[in-house]
Parts: C-alpha cells; sequence; structure tokens
C-alpha cells in the first residue's frame, strides 16, 4: 500500500515546515530506508534525503529528514520561494523487496 | 555526470504491449553495483515504482504489476528495457528510469539520477 502523507503544506519565507509520511510496520517501522523527492511541475523528481537522515551532495542544509516508528518526516527550515514543489517519500518494503511511494505533499510558501 | 534517457512510442492501443527503452550515458550498467529502475506517474498523479533491474539481470517487480512487467538489460549497448503487456488507460502515464543508488556496495533504495521522462498515452 501507498505511504499516507498530507496532501498539501504550507509555510511564509523563513519559517520551518514539516511534512508527514506514514507507513506501517513492514516498510517505514522497519528499514531505515526513507527517501524524499522534490518536483517541480512538468519535470523529473530529484532525491533530497536517502537513508533517513543523509542529504546527497549539492542538497541544502535547509532540508532534513528524521524518523519516529511509522512515520518519516521532511523538514524545510528557513522557507525559500524556490521550495515551492510537489514532495514524495518513499520506502523499501522488505515483503517482496519492493519500494513503495507516498501520494505526494504540495508545498506552497506563501 | 551520469545521464538517463528514456524512449519509445508516445501512444497505444488499448492492449497493446508497452515498450521503453533506457539508455545510460557516462556509466556503464555491466560494471556497475547499482541497479536500474522504472518508476510512472499518472497525469495529475503520485510516482509508482514499477521495478529493479540489477547489471546481472536479477529482477524485482512492484506486485499490482508483476504479471504484465518485464525489465531486461542490454549491458552492450548499455541500457534497460521496460514491457508491460495488455494496456488500458490505467497504464496511461509518464514513464520514467532512474539509477536505484548503491554506496560502498550497500543498496540504498533510493533514485538519484532520473530521466526526463515520456509520457505513454492509451487511448482507443
Amino acid at each position: 500500500s501507498a505511504l499516507t502523507q498530507p496532501p498539501s503544506a504550507s509555510g511564509s519565507p523563513g519559517q520551518s515546515v514539516t511534512i508527514s509520511c506514514t507507513g506501517t510496520s513492514v516498510d517505514i517501522g522497519e528499514y531505515n530506508y526513507v527517501s524524499w523527492y522534490q518536483q517541480y511541475p512538468g519535470k523529473a523528481p530529484k532525491l533530497i534525503i536517502y537513508e533517513v537522515t543523509k542529504r546527497p551532495s549539492g542538497v541544502p542544509g535547509r532540508f532534513s529528514g528524521s524518523k519516529s516508528g511509522n512515520t518519516a518526516t521532511l523538514t524545510v527550515s528557513g522557507l525559500q520561494t524556490e521550495d515551492e514543489a510537489d514532495y514524495y517519500c518513499s520506502s523499501f518494503a522488505g515483503i517482496n523487496s519492493y519500494v513503495v511511494f507516498g501520494g505526494g505533499t504540495k508545498l506552497t510558501v506563501l | 555526470q551520469l545521464q538517463v534517457r528514456e524512449s519509445g512510442p508516445g501512444l497505444l492501443k488499448p492492449s497493446e504491449t508497452l515498450s521503453l527503452s533506457c539508455s545510460v550515458s557516462d556509466a556503464s550498467i555491466g560494471r556497475s553495483s547499482h541497479n536500474w529502475a522504472w518508476i510512472r506517474q499518472p497525469p495529475g498523479k503520485g510516482l509508482e515504482w514499477i521495478g529493479r533491474i540489477s547489471s546481472r539481470g536479477s529482477t524485482t517487480y512492484n506486485p499490482s504489476l508483476s504479471s504484465r512487467v518485464t525489465i531486461s538489460v542490454d549491458t552492450s549497448k548499455n541500457e534497460f528495457s521496460l514491457t508491460l503487456t495488455s494496456v488500458t488507460a490505467a497504464d496511461t502515464a509518464v514513464y520514467y528510469c532512474a539509477r536505484d543508488r548503491w554506496i560502498n556496495y550497500y543498496p540504498t533504495y533510493s533514485f538519484d539520477s532520473w530521466g526526463l521522462g515520456t509520457l505513454v498515452t492509451v487511448s482507443s
């Protein structure tokens, strides 16, 4: 089953915003393989967080990830207008060894 | 800089077979420790993982699609391919290929290089 994300989130420039991603004990709760992706309209997704907390080279430090139980969280600190995009989480799901995505969250910078 | 690029027909009729290829530049699939994945996104909707293949040809598929999906690799052409049989309108989507990254010989189950995507429309 898909991971559960809120459809929308918002914040003003300079503020912090969090986006949750809820799974189950067989995916997020079991493995530290949560990733987050940023997607602008008409563009391919971009990896911004992997293995729950790690940032690929070049991703700003204002993006951070965490996990507690079956829920992972993406935090965007010091919001900037260019952070307005769709954000997707994903997790490894050990059963059948596949990857499951969340439904996506549209982040609006007010 | 690794680049991946999807190619294939953009319009299919119901019941036909979808065939897409993904060419990989600036990296050798055959000598790579990474896996290679297909992911799709219906218009206006979220991402769906279709499956992965290793450089040795080992595959894993989304259980919801496994009866219709085949992913293969051609190391001589440095590309991998997706075949999806008996398509319906529900298979209309942008199809992405991506690198399923390993670090230090361990999987991360994350996708760090994506193609631009190719829109496949299924319509009679």
